[in-house]
C-alpha cells in the first residue's frame, strides 16, 4: 500500500493564479482531511469529507474549495492564490471506526509558495 | 473556543529524558494522541491513551493523563538524536465535526536533542 500520497510535492504560484492539490489514499478510508501548517500555528483544518460526494468546512476554509468525487481522492483547489496561502498542506485520511479511536494517516505534504 | 496548548520548544541532551506537556480542553475526548513529525515529513501517530487510563507505557515512551487538570504528558526515556522532531498533542474536539471524530492539534513542541 502506498498509503496517502500528495501531488505535487512543491509548487510556486504567482498571486491570482489557480491550482489544484491532489490527495489519494489506497486504504479505502471514509474520512479525508486537508490541513495547512504554518510556523507557530500548528495544524489547522481547512476542509474535510466524511465520505464520497461529501465535503464540510473546517477552521480556515476561506479561499479554498474541495471535491471528493471518488472515495480515494480528495482535491483542494485555490481559485485565486494569495501570499497568505503560502504554507505546507497536508492531507490525511482515516477509516470509519466505532468507539472513538480516530487515528489519522498523513501524506508527506505539499509545500506551496505564493509570490 | 478550543485550544490544545503545548510549549513550542524543548532542548535536551542525548541520553536524558524528555518530557513534553500538553493541556487540552474537551473532557469528553475518548482518546488522546501524540503524533510525531520528522523534518520534511507528514505526521505519524506515535502513541495514544484511552481516557479511562492514567498511564500508558510503550518501550521508551510513557504517557501520563490527568483528567482532572486536563493535562497530558509524553516522556521519552534515553532520548536519542533520532528523536529530534516536532511532537503534536491531539484531542477529539467538539467543533469542526468533532462529533464525526475530527482531531484538534496543539501547535507542536519542537524537540532538539544535542549530542
Amino acid at each position: 500500500n502506498a498509503g496517502v500520497t500528495q501531488t505535487p510535492k512543491f509548487r510556486v504560484l504567482k498571486t491570482g493564479q489557480s491550482m489544484t492539490l491532489l490527495c489519494a489514499q489506497d486504504m479505502n478510508h471514509e474520512y479525508m482531511y486537508w490541513y495547512r501548517q504554518d510556523p507557530g500555528m500548528g495544524l489547522r483544518l481547512i476542509h474535510y469529507s466524511v465520505g464520497e460526494g461529501t465535503t464540510a468546512k473546517g477552521e480556515v476554509p476561506d479561499g479554498y474549495n474541495v471535491s471528493r468525487l471518488k472515495k480515494q481522492n480528495f482535491l483542494l483547489g485555490l481559485e485565486s492564490a494569495a501570499p497568505s496561502q503560502t504554507s505546507v498542506y497536508f492531507c490525511a485520511s482515516r477509516p470509519d471506526t466505532s468507539g472513538g479511536y480516530n487515528e489519522q494517516f498523513f501524506g508527506p505534504g505539499t509545500r506551496l509558495t505564493v509570490l | 473556543g478550543e485550544d490544545v496548548e503545548q510549549s513550542l520548544f524543548l532542548s535536551v541532551r542525548e541520553g536524558d529524558s524528555s518530557v513534553i506537556n500538553c493541556t487540552y480542553t474537551d473532557s469528553s475526548s475518548t482518546y488522546l494522541y501524540w503524533y510525531k513529525q520528522e523534518p520534511g515529513a507528514g505526521l505519524q501517530l506515535l502513541t495514544y491513551i484511552f481516557s479511562n487510563m492514567d498511564m500508558k507505557q510503550d518501550q521508551r515512551l510513557t504517557v501520563l493523563l490527568n483528567k482532572k487538570d486536563k493535562h497530558l504528558s509524553l516522556r521519552i526515556a534515553d532520548t536519542q538524536t533520532g528523536d529530534s522532531a516536532i511532537y503534536f498533542c491531539a484531542e477529539t474536539g467538539a467543533g469542526y465535526g468533532g462529533s464525526q471524530g475530527n482531531l484538534i492539534f496543539g501547535k507542536g513542541t519542537k524537540l532538539s536533542v544535542k549530542p
